[in-house]
């Protein structure tokens, strides 16, 4: 079945340390998305990426990083700078046309919670 | 920035009952889309909508997207414990062909 994986589901991290979240999928789609949970507010863009070796910061990108190597993977890392990193992670892919038409619909995994000890 | 607003943050209903929730910005959106998400779960696509006006079901639930473009709302019939969960509204902007927007949730509690 086509889907996106995330993994870790659950991760935990000491202060300092930088951390990698997976994302794979296999549904052929052109954009990969990364967004921040925090409980009680909707979803906020850190990155995303149109095209394979290419991808944009959103709002909140401070302290993340990514890497768009392959079409299928969007691997996230979240680094020591980032300040207040526990939070749940979603990744989502979607078609890219560049127009309004539905095609940005996105399909998200299902989420990997970090928690910084 | 441009943002949702969605309403009611939370729900506490009885089985059976109806529930509407809604979302509205002061900018025109181009797409309206309605995700579930369940409790440690990714959010998992309801119902999209793309013209002024339209109306869609999709079994219990029913949305539709305001004729001004900037409000769209949900509403599910004789609800069930296994509609518990968020439901968070997304749009994408007129001026924006890829960046969602999303609102911030509304939580919905069903007591059997």
């Amino acid at each position: 079945d086509g889907g996106i994986t995330q993994s870790p589901k659950y991760l935990f991290r000491k202060e300092g340390q930088n951390v990698t979240l997976s994302c794979e999928q296999n549904l052929n789609h052109d954009a990969m998305y990364w967004y921040r949970q925090d409980p009680g507010q909707g979803l906020r863009l850190i990155y995303y990426s149109q095209i394979v070796n290419d991808f944009q910061k959103g709002d909140i990108a401070e302290g993340y990083s990514v890497s768009r190597e392959k079409k299928e993977s969007f691997p996230l890392t979240v680094t020591s700078a980032q300040k207040n990193p526990t939070a749940f992670y979603l990744c989502a892919s979607s078609l890219w046309t560049g127009a309004a038409s539905g095609a940005n619909v996105l399909t998200f995994g299902a989420g990997s919670r970090l928690t910084v000890l | 920035g441009q943002q949702l607003n969605q309403s009611p943050q939370s729900m506490f209903i009885q089985e059976g009952e109806d529930v509407s929730m809604n979302c509205t910005s002061s900018s025109i959106f181009n797409t309206w889309l309605w995700y579930k998400q369940d409790p440690g779960e990714g959010p998992v696509l309801l119902i999209a909508l793309y013209k002024a006006g339209e109306l869609t079901s999709n079994g219990r639930l029913t949305a539709q997207f305001g004729i001004t473009r900037k409000d769209s709302f949900l509403n599910i019939s004789a609800s069930i414990p296994s509609d518990v969960g968020i439901y968070f509204c997304a749009g994408i902007p007129w001026d924006s062909s890829y960046k969602l927007i999303f609102g911030s949730g509304t939580r919905l509690l069903v007591r059997p």
